[in-house]
């Protein structure tokens, strides 16, 4: 069966650090690939997404994702976090020609310290 | 910006009874779905539905489970004899074409006891 693999559970930062967030999938065909966030107490917020062409994608609020086909991956990363990036982060991936229902990962909780 | 709104923010609920849970779409979105997130656990697809009736359901979706569009905004989530295993996070999506611009609502947090 398809599936998403967040493989960091909790990640503690100081403020100004970097930031990389692992995300792989188990699928060999076509994926559109997405980031949501979770701020405590809020819904599922698109960071960015990919659905084709440049592997670099940027987001909002300084994130940015890059897809690497040959590794299944599409891991988030910002160069500096902030306080306020605090919150919940998950990875998701929409099999190309399904109707549209994204298979989650487990999520990833991001506590960034001042 | 269009929001996607869900009714109520919390229920709770006793085991064996029937709960619906509310959504609003985005107006001009023609794709609806239901996710869930059991406390500690990813966000799981339900069911997505359009064009009045169900695309695609999840193995989670079984007959306990329904959804209906009653009146042209609302999208509702019937379960019908709510068991302790139900209580979670649920969340409603619309999107104008399939995984084009997907919009999350704040989700219910269902309770059962």
């Amino acid at each position: 069966a398809q599936s998403v693999s967040q493989h960091n559970h909790h990640v503690i930062l100081s403020e100004a650090a970097s930031l990389e967030l692992g995300c792989n999938y188990s699928y060999g065909g076509t994926v559109n690939l997405f980031w949501y966030v979770q701020y405590p107490g809020q819904h599922l917020q698109l960071l960015l997404k990919y659905f084709s062409g440049d592997p670099l994608v940027k987001g909002i609020k300084g994130f940015e994702a890059e897809f690497i086909k040959s590794k299944f991956s599409f891991n988030l990363r910002k160069p500096s976090v902030q306080w306020s990036d605090t919150a919940e982060y998950f990875c998701a991936v929409n099999l190309g020609g399904s109707q549209g229902n994204l298979i989650f990962g487990k999520g990833t909780k991001l506590s960034v310290k001042p | 910006e269009p929001e996607v709104t869900q009714t109520p923010s919390h229920q709770v609920t006793q085991m064996g009874q029937e709960v619906i849970l509310r959504c609003v779409p985005i107006s001009n979105h023609l794709y609806f779905y239901w996710y869930r997130q059991i406390l500690g656990q990813k966000v799981e697809f339900l069911v997505s539905f359009y064009n009045n009736e169900i695309s695609e359901k999840s193995e989670i979706f079984d007959d306990q489970f329904s959804v209906e569009r009653p009146d042209g905004s609302n999208f509702t989530l019937k379960i019908r004899s709510t068991k302790l295993e139900d209580s979670a996070m649920y969340f409603c999506a619309s999107s104008a074409q399939g995984y084009y611009g997907y919009t999350f609502g704040s989700g219910t947090r269902l309770t059962v006891v």
